[in-house]
């Protein structure tokens, strides 16, 4: 079965500090990745994606993760954090069928302290 | 704004009550999805339209019916819901397999 995992329900940084939002993925073929972030009672935004080439994707806000194959991950991360970073951040797998069938993570809820 | 609007952003409705979801895109997107958050527990994709027609039913119970009548417009109807049912509701749009756009949720109180 395909499944998208986030270790982590919670992640705490210091502001200025590196973070990482880990992801791994057991989705078969060649998987359409992504990050989004959720901020209380809105919508999920989308943040980035991985489909093909470089491994390494930036995103929105000074986001972005790294397509590992061999790991099967696809961790978010960012140089320097700020607390307004702090939010609900999802991973989601899936592959192409017309349409976007994605599974999502449970969610990792990031803590950035001042 | 992420172009995806839906309406009412907050509901409470009884057991016995009907009531509607409504979601409109103006994106020019081919596809529409309804998807359920509850706490705690990761997205749930409850039902998938492309090209205005319904793809995905992921063993959804019939007390959810979901319409899509053009591209631009998907409403989910209600009907003697559950109190489990409450979660918040959300609609979302892609084109092709790009990203998925999401509306800001129906967050739905069942009593």
């Amino acid at each position: 079965a395909q499944s998208v995992a986030q270790p982590e329900d919670q992640v705490n940084v210091a502001e200025g500090n590196p973070l990482t939002v880990k992801c791994t993925y057991s989705v078969s073929g060649n998987p359409y990745l992504f990050w989004y972030v959720q901020y209380p009672n809105r919508g999920l935004q989308f943040l980035l994606k991985y489909i093909t080439g470089d491994n390494l994707v930036k995103g929105s806000y000074g986001f972005e993760a790294e397509f590992n194959k061999s790991q099967t991950s696809f961790h978010l991360k960012k140089p320097s954090a700020l607390v307004s970073d702090s939010a609900l951040y999802f991973c989601a797998g899936g592959i192409s069928g017309g349409y976007n069938k994605l599974i999502f993570g449970a969610g990792t809820r990031l803590a950035v302290h001042p | 704004e992420t172009g995806v609007t839906q309406t009412p952003r907050h509901l409470v409705m009884g057991m016995t009550n009907k009531k509607s979801l409504k979601c409109e895109q103006h994106l020019g997107h081919n596809a529409m999805y309804w998807y359920k958050q509850s706490a705690k527990k990761p997205l749930e994709l409850m039902f998938v339209y492309s090209l205005e027609e319904r793809v995905e039913n992921n063993s959804v119970p019939s007390r959810f019916s979901p319409e899509c009548p053009n591209s631009s417009h998907l409403f989910l109807h209600l009907h003697t819901l559950q109190p489990e049912d409450s979660a918040l509701y959300l609609c979302a749009s892609s084109q092709d397999v790009g990203e998925l756009f999401f509306g800001e949720g129906s967050r739905l109180t069942v009593l």
